[in-house]
């Protein structure tokens, strides 16, 4: 079944104690994205990737990283999480301009 | 850049009756227009999408979208809904932005209740 998996789907943790949220995809999709969903403020992008070792700030970066070494993973990281990262968060991929995003399940994260 | 309005953020309505869910975008370039939707403690599925062609597209279960190039919107109706419709709808817009990103910009969501 083609899909994005991300890992976890809950995950509460302390201010300052780095995290790593994993995004897989099986469709070898080049184009992945990171959203994060908060209320009233809808969608916003924080990372995406063109391509293997190819990736660029969305619109809401600061506070995150990521990588991709590897086509189908895309992991997202939060060196030292603060409370305002508590959101949910959402990996995407495209086969390409023409095509929709597929979405992963979502990642709730709450930072205390 | 490009944005998307949605301009309403909750809408209430009756089984069985017709609802029209509002998107209006802006861009410099030429777009492509999709409808998400995302039942409670899911993530966001495709609805439909129009790419390029006739402006009317359709999904699966009963929603069309128009697409208006004049008024530059992209709205959402159903002759009658279900219960099963209850979800939010995201309004997204994809375009070339800053080079190579192929961003998809979402709205911020109009919540479809539907009461019996």
């Amino acid at each position: 079944e083609a899909q994005v998996t991300q890992n976890p789907r809950y995950l509460i943790t302390v201010t300052g104690k780095k995290l790593t949220v994993t995004c897989s995809q099986n469709m070898n999709h080049e184009y992945m994205s990171w959203y994060r969903q908060d209320p009233g403020l809808g969608l916003r992008q924080i990372y995406y990737s063109m391509n293997v070792e190819v990736t660029d700030k969305g619109d809401v970066p600061e506070g995150y990283k990521v990588s991709r070494k590897e086509k189908r993973n895309f992991p997202l990281i939060l060196e030292s999480p603060s409370p305002n990262q508590t959101s949910l968060y959402f990996c995407a991929s495209s086969r390409d301009a023409s095509y929709g995003y597929t979405f992963g399940s979502g990642t709730r994260l709450t930072v205390v | 850049a490009q944005s998307v309005t949605q301009l309403d953020s909750q809408v209430p309505v009756f089984e069985e009756a017709p609802v029209e869910l509002r998107c209006n975008y802006s861009s410099s370039v030429s777009v492509y227009l999709f409808w998400y939707v995302q039942y409670p403690n899911q993530g966001l599925q495709l609805l439909l999408k129009y790419l390029s062609g006739s402006t009317l597209v359709e999904s699966i279960n009963g929603f069309e979208a128009e697409f208006n190039k004049s008024q530059t919107s992209f709205h959402l109706r159903k002759p009658s809904v279900h219960i099963s419709d209850t979800a939010e709808y995201f309004c997204a817009v994809k375009a070339r932005s800053g080079g190579s990103n192929y961003k998809l910009t979402f709205g911020k969501g109009t919540l479809l209740t539907v009461n019996p």
